[in-house]
């Protein structure tokens, strides 16, 4: 069974200045999707960027970029110029391109920011 | 373009009932999928249901039972209440079955 795995429960950074929460997973398949969510005090789960595996470039979202490592199974979100809106819960996902049902999660990685 | 919707917000129940939480899918899409979270945990997939038709279970019980209905808006059901049951309940709705799920605000579950 594919499983996700978040090793740091904390992070911290200073405003204005980069962060990078890693993310590694174990799957057995080759095509798959990987995403990062950030759930902020609200509870609500916001999609902060995707990955497809087929893809050997790194997703970039404005602050966020991946260091997407396929043989490694790594999958780490760096925040560049980090706001205080930026602090929250951050989750790694996994889903199957096959079985596309069902999103496995890390445990998530508390981030805070500080001024 | 009205987002993921979930109602209520918070619900308070004793162990051996049940409950009914609510989900309104975003506009356009035919997928919705619901997770439960636990405190300090991440979401764990419930069941999925695509065009009215449950897509996928997770291992959950079968007094988690679910509908979802011709305007893709979708219900959970979960009977006999159990305190482990109390967590966050998300409800995810995507354009498709393959496409990217974006998330509700979720309903707080409380079992006393």
């Amino acid at each position: 069974a594919q499983t996700v795995t978040q090793s740091q429960p904390e992070m911290s950074v200073q405003e204005a200045e980069t962060v990078t929460l890693s993310c590694t997973y174990d799957t057995s398949e080759s095509d798959y999707y990987l995403f990062w969510y950030k759930q902020p005090p609200s509870r609500q789960m916001i999609l902060v960027i995707r990955q497809e595996a087929y893809k050997q470039q790194n997703a970039t979202e404005n602050r966020f970029s991946v260091n997407f490592q396929k043989a490694a199974k790594s999958f780490s979100l760096k925040i560049s110029d980090s706001q205080l809106g930026d602090a929250a819960m951050y989750f790694c996902a996994y889903r199957s391109a096959d079985n596309n049902n069902d999103m496995r999660f890390g445990a998530g990685t508390r981030l805070t920011v500080k001024p | 373009e009205t987002g993921v919707t979930q109602s209520p917000t918070h619900l308070i129940k004793t162990r051996g009932q049940q409950v009914t939480l609510r989900c309104s899918s975003q506009s356009g899409h035919n997928t919705v999928s619901w997770y439960q979270q636990a405190l300090g945990q991440g979401p764990q997939f419930i069941f999925q249901y695509y065009r009215e038709e449950e897509n996928g279970r997770g291992n959950f019980p079968p007094r988690f039972s679910g509908l979802q209905f011709p305007n893709y808006s979708s219900e959970l059901n979960v009977n006999a209440l159990e305190l482990d049951d109390s967590a966050l309940y998300l409800c995810a709705s995507s354009l498709s079955r393959a496409e990217t799920q974006y998330f509700g605000p979720g309903t707080r579950l409380l079992v006393l």
